[in-house]
């Protein structure tokens, strides 16, 4: 079974500023994909971005990059140059490459002030 | 539309009362997903669907809930005799393909979910 683990409930970033929300996983599977969401108050969850554990650089997308360290079982996400948009609630999410099923961390919330 | 859409988006239920719960996934996509949502709360998955046959209901709380796919394509979430516990909201998502090669990535892009509240 896999963990998530995203210690921080809150987070508190100012506009135009880099926010950096932690998350851990555990799993015994030599072969996974990362992935991060985002749920806004209207409840969809928007896909930000992908890492896969044999990936050798850290993803992109935009102002969102993945800091990967496979030793450390560390997927940390990089939200650069803050928007009020941003404002959100944000989930860690892992899957094995055989396997379909996403396991969710709890989530973090970010709040962007102006 | 281009996305995963969902309906109703709200549902308020007497405890005891059946609910049924539809997902429209995105067009030509194969795998459809759903997750259970509690409040505060990352996804649980509920149940799998490959095409019209349910591959993966492990998830499933209890017999009162049953999914079905039947043409492959629109999924209904059931919920029979809802208990207060059931509330939450529920989330369907789908996948172009089905399972994923090593290093490969299959997205699961979301719908908005209904949110369910059970009095």
């Amino acid at each position: 079974a896999q963990k998530i683990t995203q210690t921080q409930p809150g987070m508190f970033v100012q506009e135009k500023e880099a926010v950096t929300l932690d998350c851990t996983y555990d799993t015994s599977d030599p072969s996974y994909g990362l992935f991060w969401y985002k749920q806004p108050s209207s409840g969809e969850m928007i896909f930000l971005i992908y890492q896969g554990s044999y990936d050798q650089q850290n993803a992109t997308e935009g102002r969102y990059s993945l800091n990967f360290q496979k030793a450390r079982k560390s997927a940390n996400l990089v939200i650069s140059a803050s928007q009020l948009g941003d404002s959100a609630m944000y989930f860690c999410a892992m899957r094995p490459a055989d396997d379909y099923k996403l396991s969710f961390g709890a989530g973090t919330t970010v709040t962007v002030r102006a | 539309g281009a996305g995963v859409s969902q309906s109703p988006r709200y549902k308020v239920a007497k405890r005891g009362q059946d609910v049924a719960l539809r997902c429209d996934p995105i067009s030509g996509h194969v795998s459809l997903f759903w997750y259970q949502q509690a409040l505060g709360q990352g996804p649980e998955f509920l149940t799998y669907f490959q095409n019209e046959a349910q591959l993966d209901k492990s998830g499933l709380p209890s017999d009162r809930f049953f999914a079905e796919r039947p043409e492959g394509s629109v999924s209904t979430l059931k919920i029979q005799r809802t208990q207060q516990e059931d509330s939450a909201v529920y989330l369907c998502a789908s996948t172009l393909g089905t399972f994923i090669s090593r290093g490969g990535q299959e997205t699961q892009y979301f719908g908005p979910g209904t949110r369910l509240l059970v009095l």
